[in-house]
């Protein structure tokens, strides 16, 4: 069983950018989310997507958007970044459908430096 | 909105301690509730949860969680800590039809020998 990786590891951007990350679900996982997690706090629920299309969103402004593809891989990406974006961005994958709907299966992160 | 609450941000304790973790969620309907940890250079790992039926619920490594519904706590135990179990811990609950998960800020353990 294959887990929930996520590229790139590291990643540095200046003020302003646009970044792009990246996520793989674990195997049979059909729905994925993002979440924020910045320094010292607990992770912050971004948006979810499912069947290719956003599923709920947290309290993140629209330069916050993302793709889930055909193979339920799925991207973040961040528009005009900000200095306060940077943070470890984590991907969870999830099977819908029963209680395997409310397990989610982290990754190891991408750490984003906006400088 | 919901929130969850950890009041604990920092406990050192020595092998062999016992281990209870605070967490208070506010969210009047129904919850599933969780705990992940995080140990040093690692990702996040489910610990445990809770769905329905016994608010008293046991994960890996030992850990358990009680619900209590009425106190909307879900805390955390560990009869006798090792130093393996020096991470960081989250509490969580999926709302929003089972799409987010709040967590809490997270508490950090150092289990010193």
């Amino acid at each position: 069983e294959t887990g929930v990786t996520q590229s790139p590891t590291h990643l540095i951007k200046t003020r302003g950018q646009q970044v792009t990350l990246r996520c793989s679900s674990q195997s049979g996982h059909n729905t994925v989310s993002w979440y924020q997690q910045a320094l010292g706090q607990g992770p912050q629920f971004i948006f979810q997507y499912y069947r290719e299309e956003e599923n709920g969103r947290g309290n993140f402004p629209p330069r916050f958007s993302g793709l889930q593809f055909p193979n339920y891989s799925s991207e973040l990406n961040v528009n005009a970044l900000e200095l306060d974006d940077s943070a470890l961005y984590l991907c969870a994958s999830s099977l819908a459908g029963g209680q395997g709907a409310y397990e989610q299966y982290f990754g190891p992160g991408t750490r984003l430096t906006v400088t | 909105a919901q929130s969850v609450s950890q009041h604990n941000h920092h406990v050192i304790l020595s092998e062999a301690a016992s281990l209870e973790l605070g967490c208070n969620y506010s969210y009047g309907g129904t919850v599933n509730l969780f705990w992940y940890v995080q140990y040093p250079g690692q990702h996040l790992q489910l610990l445990l949860k809770y769905f329905s039926g016994d608010p008293l619920v046991k994960g890996i490594k030992g850990f358990e969680a009680e619900f209590i519904k009425s106190k909307f706590s879900f805390n955390l135990r560990k009869p006798s800590v090792q130093w393996s179990d020096t991470a960081e811990y989250f509490c969580a609950v999926l709302t929003g039809g089972g799409n987010k998960l709040t967590f809490g800020t997270g508490t950090q353990l150092k289990v010193e020998l």
